[in-house]
């Protein structure tokens, strides 16, 4: 399986909202509704932030939202705090239990 | 409460194998499926492999064919990855995950550094 697509770097204001997209194939990432999205600060495990696409874990501030259309899904972070400068990776289902995840987007708020 | 204890780190030559563990506790291990993913330095996540630790089925990323084996112990909750054929590309910090009710992964072990180098 290749990488899902996720944008190098993004970056936006304290209070802004910014947008990060991730694009699979039809065989992953269009096939089901299972997109889910980690944060990861340098030298930490990841942490679950989104799940099924747009289910929020208990404990995630309802800032963090996930969607998808066709191919594509993505994770809006509102209301940018200083706390959520970190990578981010998406993770797709991609069929026969196997799994595929995205090559990763810095967060930087400025 | 969900913990995921790994093995410590390890120093391989090329050409070696490398077995990590990962012990699990706080829940009914053979109820949740076990990922494996692992991280080279400075670069982003990749999804290894997965085991059930119920009847001990594996599946792994294609990339991985014939190097990775997934195993399993019910009577110590715990999972084992072991890689073969190590190269210099190897070398990365390698997660165990417990899956959750659907393919998604909210608890995560604390990570195994595997150094392979000559």
């Amino acid at each position: 399986q290749s990488a899902l697509t996720q944008p190098r770097s993004v970056s936006g204001s304290p209070g802004q909202s910014v947008a990060i997209s991730c694009t699979g194939t039809s065989s992953d990432v269009g096939g089901y509704n299972y997109v889910s999205w980690y944060q990861q600060h340098p030298g930490k495990a990841p942490k679950l932030m989104i799940y099924d696409v747009s289910e929020r874990p208990s404990g995630v501030p309802d800032r963090f939202s996930g969607s998808k259309s066709g191919n594509t899904a993505s994770l809006t972070i509102s209301g940018l705090q200083a706390e959520d400068e970190a990578d981010y990776y998406c993770c797709s289902y991609a069929g026969s239990y196997t799994g595929v995840f995205g090559g990763g987007t810095k967060l930087t708020v400025l | 409460q969900v913990q995921l204890v790994q093995s410590g780190a390890e120093v391989k030559k090329p050409g070696a194998s490398v077995k990590v563990s990962c012990k699990a506790s706080g829940y009914t291990f053979t109820r949740y499926y076990m990922h494996w993913v692992r991280q080279a330095p400075g670069q982003g996540l990749e999804w290894m492999g997965i085991i059930n630790p119920s009847g001990g089925s594996t599946h792994h990323a294609q990339k991985f064919q014939g190097r990775v084996t997934m195993t399993r112990d019910t009577s110590t909750s715990t999972v084992y990855m072991e890689l073969s054929s190590l190269k210099s590309e190897d070398t990365a910090m390698y997660f165990c995950a417990r899956e959750g009710l659907t393919f998604y992964l909210p608890y995560w072990g604390q990570g195994t550094l595997v150094t392979v180098s000559s």
